[in-house]
């Protein structure tokens, strides 16, 4: 299994309250992404990493933002929750091209009442 | 940019029957192609992928998926289903350009009835 894992794996939380979630990878790998999956959407790339310090968005970006600061660790912030925010959110990571293989995290499950 | 249609959400077969996915991409240049499944509260995970050498690639559990350029198409077989072959099957599209980014498919769930 590749290292990566993600924290927390649950949370639940109120509209308005600001919540980060983690992803941590021990691969050096250099891509990072942060995906949501909901029911009859599959998997839409919210924002992405190509370096340290190093992002940009993806197709549903409003509402988040990620920072990078170290190789390993890519977060997630959703600065003020809202409830259609409440989704499964997947981290993946993947080598130098662009058919190199995604490998993912086991996913945080986001409740925002 | 590029696309990818999974046909059908939806698809259930009998133990032992033959398993087909439907995935049709659209790409304005060459393509790299990957299958991956996601079993109930897992992530996804790569079944093959299609990287231009061989157009039939042949995958885990016995998954072989089948590059067709000119019908856009990249199916998914099994000759058996496997009661643990249920799960949801995701296609995805990546390309050099565009960052490298992938597009995924809604996805189909595969049910297998005893």
């Amino acid at each position: 299994d590749a290292g990566i894992t993600q924290s927390p794996r649950h949370k639940v939380t109120e509209t308005g309250t600001p919540v980060t979630l983690r992803c941590h990878q021990t691969e050096n790998h250099r891509y990072m992404y942060w995906y949501r999956q909901d029911p009859g959407h599959g998997l839409r790339l919210i924002h992405y990493s190509y370096g340290v310090k190093d992002t940009d968005k993806g197709e549903v970006s409003d509402g988040y933002s990620v920072s990078r600061s170290k190789t390993e660790d890519f977060l997630l912030t959703l600065e003020s929750a809202t409830s259609s925010q409440t989704s499964v959110y997947f981290c993946a990571i993947r080598g130098q091209g662009a058919a190199d293989t995604q490998y993912f995290g086991p996913g945080t499950r986001l409740t925002v009442l | 940019a590029q696309s990818v249609t999974q046909l059908g959400s939806h698809v259930s077969v009998s133990e032992g029957a033959l398993v087909l996915l439907r995935c049709n991409y659209s790409s304005s240049v060459p393509p790299y192609l990957f299958w991956y499944v996601q079993y109930p509260n897992q992530g996804l995970q790569l079944l093959l992928k299609y990287t231009s050498a061989a157009t039939l690639v042949k995958g885990i559990n016995g998954f072989e998926a089948e590059f067709k350029k000119s019908e856009t198409s990249f199916h998914l077989t099994k000759p058996s289903a496997h009661m643990s072959d249920a799960a949801e099957y995701f296609c995805a599209v990546t390309v050099n350009t565009n960052a490298g980014k992938s597009t995924f498919g809604d996805g189909t769930t595969l049910t297998v009835k005893p």
